[in-house]
């Protein structure tokens, strides 16, 4: 049973534009929420977080959005940069984040010149 | 932020040998850490959870005779793929918690041949 699901397994945006991506879970214990940015052969790099207290988070170009009523969550990246391409993971955790994270499959952005 | 060092980076070895991955928090000290894996293509699974001082938790489906898990210290835990087969090549990820994020690892690449 995949409690977070990415349903987009690929994105291709151009350079300037925005890049929505997005992510849904199951479980509703889930009260904290990740996106790992993840290069081929090299580990996640954290990226933004939200809390469910939260319907919104910013951090410069990046933007998590979360609908707690519809379990879902995106990320949006404004402007898109060519350095931007790499596979975006969404993750969740309940109790805090005190227990392990649970990933959803990826989805691959590639962000064209 | 926070930084976790993981070695080696990719290790090629012959099935039956045992292959030993270091996973260290080089400025926090982390109680617990974690084990993932990654098959091409497909999501981080965790395998394990890793307390500091006892014993590690596995995920279900994970043989921890195959896969022994020692975090001795407070900066390190090591994962041990024992009697490697093909099927265990895999991307090996380690997690290390500060405060309420996690962190990784660059990764290990295991190839058995």
């Amino acid at each position: 049973d995949q409690q977070v699901k990415q349903n987009s397994p690929s994105l291709s945006v151009q350079e300037g534009r925005i890049s929505i991506l997005n992510c849904d879970y199951t479980n509703s214990m889930f009260d904290y929420f990740l996106w790992y940015k993840k290069y081929p052969a090299e580990g996640p790099t954290f990226l933004i977080s939200i809390s469910s207290i939260k319907d919104k988070n910013e951090d410069g170009r990046f933007t998590v959005f979360l609908n707690k009523s519809a379990k879902h969550l995106s990320l949006h990246i404004v402007p898109s940069q060519p350095g931007d391409s790499a596979v975006y993971f969404c993750a969740a955790n309940s109790d805090t984040g005190r227990r392990a994270l649970t990933f959803g499959s990826g989805t691959r952005l590639q962000v064209q010149p | 932020g926070a930084v976790v060092s993981q070695h080696p980076s990719w290790v090629i070895c012959k099935s039956g040998t045992s292959v030993k991955i270091e996973c260290r928090s080089l400025d926090f000290q982390a109680t617990t850490m974690f084990w993932y894996r990654q098959f091409p293509k497909q999501s981080l699974m965790l395998m394990a959870t890793s307390n500091e001082g006892s014993k590690a938790t596995y995920e279900q489906g994970v043989e921890k005779d195959k896969f022994l898990i020692n975090h001795a210290s407070l900066t390190l835990s090591t994962l041990t793929v024992t009697s490697a087969h093909p099927e265990d090549s895999s991307f090996y990820i380690c997690s290390a918690r500060d405060r309420e994020k996690l962190f990784f690892g660059s990764g290990t690449q295991l190839s058995v041949l």
